[in-house]
């Protein structure tokens, strides 16, 4: 089965700081692997995805993802936090064919400092 | 524009009683599907369904129900077998294979239902 694994539960940043938000998964295959973005109350935004090729991905508002098969990671980099990025980020792991079925992490809440 | 609608957005739900959520979809999807969201937990799968009149458990199926008679729509049923059903629910749908005819391969979300137990 699949899983993903999100190890900070809480991060904290200042604005205009970078940002890694970290996510391992376990999938017996190369997995599709996406990011999202979440407001509180709200729905999921897509951040970005890797399917295969290239395996930085960029995303949208600035965010940019690295794919790194020997590690089992797919961590979210942004060079310059802005205050509304404040959010919770949730990694998720798709199982290709036609069983799809993704599996989140648990999420990292983000808090940006003025 | 194609989207999902979830409603309501707020449910009340005394203790004992069963509750309908809605989800409602007008991208052409085949498959959706129903998550439950608890702080810490990130999202958790309930149930699924690729087809009409066809679906699956999830990982956390117990004290829910689905039905899935029309493509559109797929309501989940939160019953009073549920014994911890306060939660933030999020429906969402797919093309059932990654990339379909049409370059649709993502997965859309709706806004989400949050439930308490009164």
């Amino acid at each position: 089965a699949q899983s993903v694994t999100q190890p900070d539960i809480h991060i904290t940043v200042s604005e205009g700081a970078s940002l890694e938000l970290r996510c391992n998964y376990s999938y017996g295959a190369t997995p599709y692997l996406f990011w999202y973005v979440q407001s509180p109350g709200q729905g999921l935004q897509l951040l970005l995805k890797y399917f295969s090729g290239d395996t930085l991905v960029q995303g949208i508002k600035g965010f940019e993802a690295e794919f790194k098969r020997s590690q089992s990671s797919f961590n979210l980099r942004k060079p310059s936090v802005h205050w509304s990025d404040a959010a919770e980020y949730f990694c998720a792991v798709d199982r290709p064919g036609s069983a799809r079925q993704l599996t989140f992490g648990s999420g990292t809440q983000l808090t940006v400092l003025p | 524009d194609g989207g999902i609608t979830q409603s309501p957005k707020y449910l009340f739900r005394k203790e004992g009683q069963n509750v309908t959520l809605s989800c409602e979809q007008n991208l052409n999807h085949d498959a959706m599907y129903w998550y439950r969201q608890d702080p810490g937990q990130g999202l958790r799968l309930i149930y699924y369904s690729q087809i009409v009149n066809d679906f699956q458990k999830g990982d956390i199926a117990e004290g829910y129900s689905v039905s899935r008679e029309k493509k559109e729509s797929f309501p989940l049923t939160v019953t009073s077998a549920q014994k911890n059903p306060t939660a933030f629910y999020l429906c969402a749908s797919s093309p059932l294979y990654l990339v379909d005819d049409r370059g649709d391969y993502g997965y859309t979300f709706g806004s989400g239902t949050r439930l308490t137990v009164v």
